[in-house]
């Protein structure tokens, strides 16, 4: 198994709502990350975990809330968002921990929200 | 800071012809790592190849070769043999080897390949 699997693939949601993306992959990879590509734009990274412990935070705003419950899988809590946070939201993941350069990254096909 | 610059936005190749696009990076560091990513319509990035900068030799991946010119700060891809499954929008992408992480990568703002049969 090489992917990388998000739920939803797509999610509809008011600024007061709490939602919640998933991102699985089972091929032992210890690095996993999120990034937000807005239309037409390339992806930016917002958070890495590495070993399940949250190593990087892009300067990104509370109402995104990272978890990394286990080494397979990889969360993002939504809580009211605004209308400029609809994007995709792609996940990644990595063999190696962070530490390690040039590693291939392993993205899933992300999550397209709309925040109304 | 480092940059990376993909100056053409869109470009157009008929299949089984060749194709070459450009980027070019800015770094002040000698040690670092250059992908291609592809992202078709299907939304996911897939990784297409990669390059050692301490590399000289050319990074090539079947049908996808890179010219990597250090002193230039150029890494250009080029496509043989163009098919139809290539159409997609291509992102350079930078990651320095020391400090930040694997995942920080820094992309160009992505070329648009169309595919013509």
């Amino acid at each position: 198994d090489t992917e990388v699997t998000q739920t939803p693939k797509h999610l509809v949601m008011g600024m007061t709502n709490k939602k919640s993306l998933k991102c699985e992959q089972h091929m032992g990879h210890r690095a996993m990350y999120w990034y937000k590509q807005k239309a037409k734009k390339p992806p930016e990274l917002m958070f890495v975990y590495s070993y399940e412990k949250l190593s990087i935070n892009e300067s990104v705003p509370s109402r995104f809330s990272p978890e990394c419950p286990n080494s397979s899988l990889l969360n993002l809590h939504l809580h009211a968002l605004q209308p400029e946070d609809s994007a995709l939201y792609l996940c990644a993941s990595s063999q190696a921990p962070t530490g390690v350069r040039g590693e291939k990254l392993f993205f899933g096909s992300g999550t397209q929200l709309s925040v109304l | 800071a480092q940059t990376v610059t993909q100056s053409q936005p869109e470009m157009s190749v008929q299949e089984a012809e060749t194709v070459t696009l450009s980027c070019t990076y800015d770094t002040s560091e000698s040690d670092y790592y250059l992908f291609w990513y592809k992202q078709p319509p299907s939304r996911q990035m897939i990784l297409v190849i990669r390059q050692e900068a301490y590399k000289q030799q050319n990074a090539t991946e079947n049908r996808f070769s890179v010219n990597f010119q250090k002193a230039a700060k150029s890494f250009s891809l080029k496509i043989s043999d163009s098919q139809l499954g290539d159409a997609a929008m291509y992102f350079c992408a930078y990651n320095r080897v020391h400090g930040g992480s694997q995942g920080n990568l820094i992309f160009g703002k992505g070329t648009k390949l169309s595919v013509k049969p």
